[in-house]
């Protein structure tokens, strides 16, 4: 099936280790997106990246980390930085840059135990 | 940067009954998408809707962009509608996300 998967679905981690997210499409789309939501609230933008090997910052990029060396994969790893990281991770993608259809993956429950 | 405002933040309805939910927005954008939170977490496209009106199943949408304005119709709900409905605008290449809609159906 075609779509976007991101493993592990929950993930309990103790503060002061870094975890890495994985975000996985085979929709050959260009562009990946790491998005953070908090309880109640609406998604905030953590990074995203238009093309392979490039990636820019969004609105809370602070204590977060991400690569993307091939087209299918951006991984998202939260660093002992982020003060705050429990939350709903949600990875996105699309066909170019903008004016497109953005589709989501089931989301990543991390907890900081 | 650009502001996204959606109302009612709560909604309960009764099976049957129809609805509206508002979409406001703060500047001009190129593109507009509805997308419903289920709860388990998963976020389905509604609709991609920039301008115009759109029409699937029970479900409609029209968005003016002159008035930065987006509505999403529900009509004859359905328990299976519960969730978290939001909007989402984008101006260059960010998608920026409103607080959404809890809608609850009951039975």
């Amino acid at each position: 099936d075609g779509g976007i998967t991101q493993s592990p679905k929950y993930l309990f981690r103790k503060e002061g280790q870094n975890v890495t997210l994985s975000c996985e499409q085979n929709l050959n789309h260009d562009a990946m997106y790491w998005y953070r939501q908090d309880p109640g609230q609406g998604l905030r933008l953590i990074y995203y990246s238009q093309i392979v090997n490039d990636f820019q910052k969004g609105d809370i990029a602070e204590g977060y980390s991400v690569s993307r060396e091939k087209k299918e994969s951006f991984p998202l790893t939260v660093t002992s930085a982020q003060k705050n990281p429990t939350a709903f991770y949600l990875c996105a993608s699309r066909q170019g840059r903008s004016g497109n259809t953005i589709y989501f993956g089931e989301g990543s429950w991390l907890t900081v135990v | 940067g650009i502001q996204v405002e959606q109302s009612p933040p709560d909604l309960i309805l009764q099976e049957g009954a129809n609805s509206t939910l508002r979409c406001n927005f703060s500047d001009s954008v190129n593109n507009l998408q509805w997308f419903h939170q289920n709860p388990w977490g998963q976020l389905i496209n509604l609709f991609y809707i920039p301008s115009g009106t759109k029409q699937n199943g029970r479900l409609s949408a029209t968005t003016v962009a002159t008035e930065r304005y987006s509505l999403l119709y529900i009509s004859s709900s359905q328990t299976t509608d519960s969730g978290v409905y939001f909007c989402a605008v984008e101006r260059g290449n960010k998608l920026v996300f409103g607080a959404g809609t809890i809608l609850r159906v009951k039975s």
